[in-house]
């Protein structure tokens, strides 16, 4: 079956403090994968996004991921965190095929504390 | 920027009433979807739609929901008779089909 699984429902962190959020998929096709941010009565935002190519990428907001083909794992990491950076954050996979549907997971609420 | 466009932001109805939830896609974009997000949980795929017809939908996509592009401009859902399990945070999101999906804001739907 395909899912996505966010193991972290609510993670705290002090600000200034690194931050990795974990995502783990089960996907049969090659998979894209992304990271959202919801803030608080807000939409999906993009954060960043992995196709292809290299397995580090950048996103917007200082945050970056990476993809582990080996362990099925696309974690978002952020070296030092801000307290704007405060919210819900999905992991989504989806297929190449274009107008195929995302997986989301369960979503990780961020905490930043002071 | 280019942005989904989601209204309303809130909607309260009551059950067994027909609602039609307004998108306005970004204009390049040739695949549209909605999800919806019951409180606390995940987000769910509804349906997908490409070239004026459903390219895709899920179990909960059932006969009380159907979506229709009317003008080339406006991507609507509507749920037919709607019951309490129908209060969700409802987005639309669209896709040029080779990118990621953008998506709107929301709308808030509570059925009473």
């Amino acid at each position: 079956a395909q899912s996505v699984t966010q193991p972290d429902i609510h993670i705290t962190v002090s600000e200034g403090a690194s931050l990795e959020l974990r995502c783990n998929y089960s996907y049969g096709a090659t998979p894209y994968l992304f990271w959202y941010v919801q803030s608080p009565g807000q939409g999906l935002q993009l954060l960043l996004k992995y196709f292809s190519g290299d397995t580090l990428v950048q996103g917007i907001k200082g945050f970056e991921a990476e993809f582990k083909r080996s362990q099925s794992s696309f974690n978002l990491r952020k070296p030092s965190v801000h307290w704007s950076d405060a919210a819900e954050y999905f992991c989504a996979v989806g297929a190449k095929q274009a107008g195929t549907a995302l997986i989301f997971g369960k979503g990780t609420t961020l905490s930043v504390s002071s | 920027e280019p942005e989904v466009t989601q209204t309303p932001s809130h909607q309260v109805t009551q059950m067994g009433q027909e609602v039609i939830l307004r998108c306005v896609p970004i204009s390049n974009h040739l695949y549209f979807y909605w999800y919806r997000q019951i409180l606390g949980q995940k987000v769910e795929f509804l349906v997908s739609f490409y070239n004026n017809e459903i390219s895709e939908k899920s179990e909960i996509f059932d006969d009380q929901f159907s979506v229709e592009r009317p003008d080339g401009s406006n991507f609507t859902l509507k749920i037919r008779s709607t019951k309490l399990e129908d209060s969700a945070m409802y987005f639309c999101a669209g896709t040029t089909g080779s990118t990621e999906a953008f998506f709107g804001q929301g709308t808030r739907l509570t059925v009473v």
